[in-house]
């Protein structure tokens, strides 16, 4: 399978509890995406990443999240003290920098209690 | 603000007609658009693109038309399967002035047997 892959699928956690998601874009794509999904509403930008450097961020992505992208290739999302707003479906996408097209992963789907 | 919207939550359409699913957008620096499809626990897959120097782009029994005078989208299929039921995401980019692709909110699109 060379398809963005994600993981984990789910994540059920506490509030106020810290969790990570990963993220391995298709290989040879230097641009990653996180972005977020709530019921009834399209994915919503939370921030890019061109290679290792992450050049763009959403007024979205409060100073609780984290992302980081250290070789290039995987990334990971890290969300600290959650908050039961934070519920929602995460998804990343990649990208080949000749390209025009994003391709999602599957998403992480994560419950806050 | 939502840059991107698609005014209609839902659509039913029989077997073998044709969906018309509509989207418009507001940016006029908007140069690049794209339909993805989802289905419930997954992440939205990519289904057609079309640039903004074209006006029309056909792959299969989906074809994307863009107005850009009138800022607005639309994808059909021809003719309609019940395998097309799923969610319809619109998103559109500005290339030369980010990264960012912002989406619509989707349409629900169910094929009748």
């Amino acid at each position: 399978d060379t398809g963005v892959s994600q993981d984990p699928r789910h994540k059920i956690t506490k509030r106020g509890q810290n969790v990570t998601f990963r993220c391995d874009p298709i290989s040879e794509h230097n641009r990653l995406y996180w972005y977020r999904q709530t019921l009834g509403q399209g994915p919503e930008f939370l921030t890019y990443f061109q290679n290792e450097a992450q050049l763009e961020k959403s007024r979205l992505l409060s100073d609780r999240f984290s992302a980081e992208r250290p070789k290039g290739s995987f990334s990971t999302l890290e969300i600290q003290r959650t908050e039961q707003g934070d519920s929602a479906m995460y998804l990343c996408a990649s990208r080949y920098h000749l390209g025009e097209t994003q391709y999602f992963g599957p998403g992480t789907r994560l419950l806050v209690l | 603000d939502q840059q991107v919207k698609q005014n209609s939550p839902s659509l039913s359409v029989q077997e073998g007609r044709i969906s018309i699913l509509n989207c418009d957008y507001t940016n006029s620096m908007f140069d690049y658009f794209l339909w993805y499809k989802k289905y419930p626990a997954e992440g939205p897959t990519f289904l057609i693109s079309i640039s903004s120097i074209k006006d029309k782009n056909e792959d299969g029994r989906f074809t994307v038309f863009l107005n850009k005078s009138a800022k607005h989208l639309s994808l059909h299929i021809v003719p309609s399967q019940p395998g097309d039921s799923a969610v319809y995401f619109c998103a559109a980019s500005a290339r030369n002035t980010g990264n960012q692709f912002y989406f619509g909110t989707g349409t629900s699109l169910t094929v009748i047997p």
